[in-house]
């Protein structure tokens, strides 16, 4: 069965670089999440979407900025890296979230950052 | 803000023991609780979802129960083998879309 693909899978950046993490959900879902993992830390919601358009922010810096095109894939693009953006980040994917039924998230493999 | 807690933080087993690992969370108004498996710097794999309405599901030798109103979810693993080494995230949905996780409990189970 298809998964969430998720590229790079690595990627090194230097401080005050940008990077883009690219997100591709299973085919069908429409919802998107991006969860970043710091080390020894349980991941942290970051931001959503649904059919398009945000659905959810959390604790994601103004340096970041994603957004999900019309063939549901995502990106999260995020500017001024600084040392402390270095985590695995998560992309998930979900079928709907119509009337507030929430339904099980599928999670991708994540993209290693380093920020050096 | 929900608040997910796992305990223990970290369980040594021998092989064929059964597992329990507890998750706790604070506001009961919740659409639904995950369980997932992460191997050492690897995804997360999903194990069992149990949505708001029901008190537990079965996947072969996993078992998750939850409360509700007492804010608990067990997930049992039965018979347990080295295999199963990993860290568990308990994760809980509302219905803002995101999952709030609980810091995970790192089980190793010894041959």
């Amino acid at each position: 069965a298809a998964g969430v693909i998720q590229s790079p899978r690595h990627l090194i950046k230097e401080k005050r670089e940008t990077a883009t993490l690219k997100c591709y959900p299973i085919p069908r879902h429409d919802t998107v999440y991006w969860y970043q993992q710091g080390p020894g830390q349980d991941p942290q919601f970051l931001i959503s979407f649904y059919e398009k358009m945000q659905s959810d922010k959390g604790s994601i810096p103004d340096r970041f900025s994603a957004q999900q095109f019309s063939d549901y894939h995502s990106e999260l693009n995020m500017s001024s890296l600084e040392l402390g953006d270095s985590a695995l980040y998560f992309c998930a994917s979900s079928w709907g979230t119509s009337g507030g039924l929430s339904y099980e998230q599928y999670f991708g493999p994540g993209t290693r950052l380093t920020v050096t | 803000k929900q608040e997910v807690t796992q305990i223990p933080a970290a369980l040594s087993v021998p092989e064929g023991e059964n597992l329990v690992l507890n998750c706790s969370f604070t506001d009961s108004a919740i659409y639904n609780l995950q369980w997932f498996r992460q191997d050492p710097g690897k995804g997360l794999t999903s194990l069992l979802l149990i949505q708001s309405s029901q008190r537990e599901q079965t996947s072969g030798r996993l078992n998750a129960s939850l409360d509700k109103s007492s804010g608990r979810s067990t997930l049992y693993i039965a018979a347990s083998q080295p295999g199963d080494s990993a860290t568990y995230l308990c994760a809980v949905g509302k219905n803002d879309y995101k999952l709030s996780f609980g810091a995970g409990t790192t089980v190793t189970v010894r041959a």
